[in-house]
């Protein structure tokens, strides 16, 4: 099974753009890209998720390298309340590993 | 919809006790899935299943047992609690294989086992 790695944590400025990296380097053909959220205690919240294409919605983009072994999560314009822990997972068939995911913390 | 939904909300167990976490979907999803998660660690998968009838082990199983009879429902049974079994245990829908991924979590099970 694919493995992702992450920052333990980073700090973002409130309105400038978060970029949250993960490295992937054993993704096989078919296994997607996610990204989920999990603020304090909640159940995680998922966010974007790509093959090979670079993706984007109302939350964020995702950048994927072409060589799929990285990616890259973009949260353009970050606020007080996008202070999370974000994972990055690959998944295939019913079956996802989350890692220990990256504490972003968003500061005034 | 309710969406994902969890029983109990939390639960105290003496080692060795058992019992079963309920977990049920309206969504009619395929794909289910359990994680635990330990404080201040991300989620690791229990068990999952990809639909009626099909269950398979993840990351960490030992001590626990599922069966998917239904679509809707999931239920994880712990067969006799240890201490390190104190954990938040989240209960995960998806739609399925070349449909979207994209997985639905519960609100959690807080269990603490003495």
């Amino acid at each position: 099974d694919a493995k992702t790695t992450q920052p333990t944590s980073m700090d973002c400025a409130e309105g400038r753009a978060a970029n949250l990296p993960c490295n992937h380097s054993t993704i096989s053909g078919n296994e997607y890209v996610y990204w989920y959220r999990q603020i304090h205690s909640q159940g995680p919240q998922y966010i974007i998720h790509g093959l090979k294409n670079n993706e984007t919605n109302e939350m964020a983009s995702l950048i994927i390298t072409e060589d799929r072994k990285s990616s890259t999560l973009i949260l353009p314009h970050a606020t007080l309340r996008d202070t999370a822990v974000y994972y990055c997972i690959v998944y295939s068939l019913g079956k996802s590993t989350f890692g220990d995911g990256t504490t972003l913390t968003v500061k005034p | 919809n309710a969406g994902v939904t969890q029983t109990p909300k939390f639960q105290v167990l003496k080692t060795g006790q058992s019992m079963t976490l309920q977990c049920a979907q309206d969504m009619n999803h395929e794909y289910m899935s359990w994680y635990r998660q330990d404080p201040g660690m991300g989620l690791r998968l229990i068990h999952y299943s990809v639909g009626a009838g099909i269950t398979d082990q993840g990351e960490v199983p030992n001590g626990y047992n599922v069966s998917r009879s239904t679509t809707e429902d999931f239920p994880l049974r712990l067969l006799s609690a240890a201490p390190s079994q104190t954990s938040v245990y989240f209960c995960a829908s998806s739609q399925g294989q070349g449909l979207s991924y994209e997985q639905y979590f519960g609100p959690g099970t807080r269990l603490t086992v003495t």
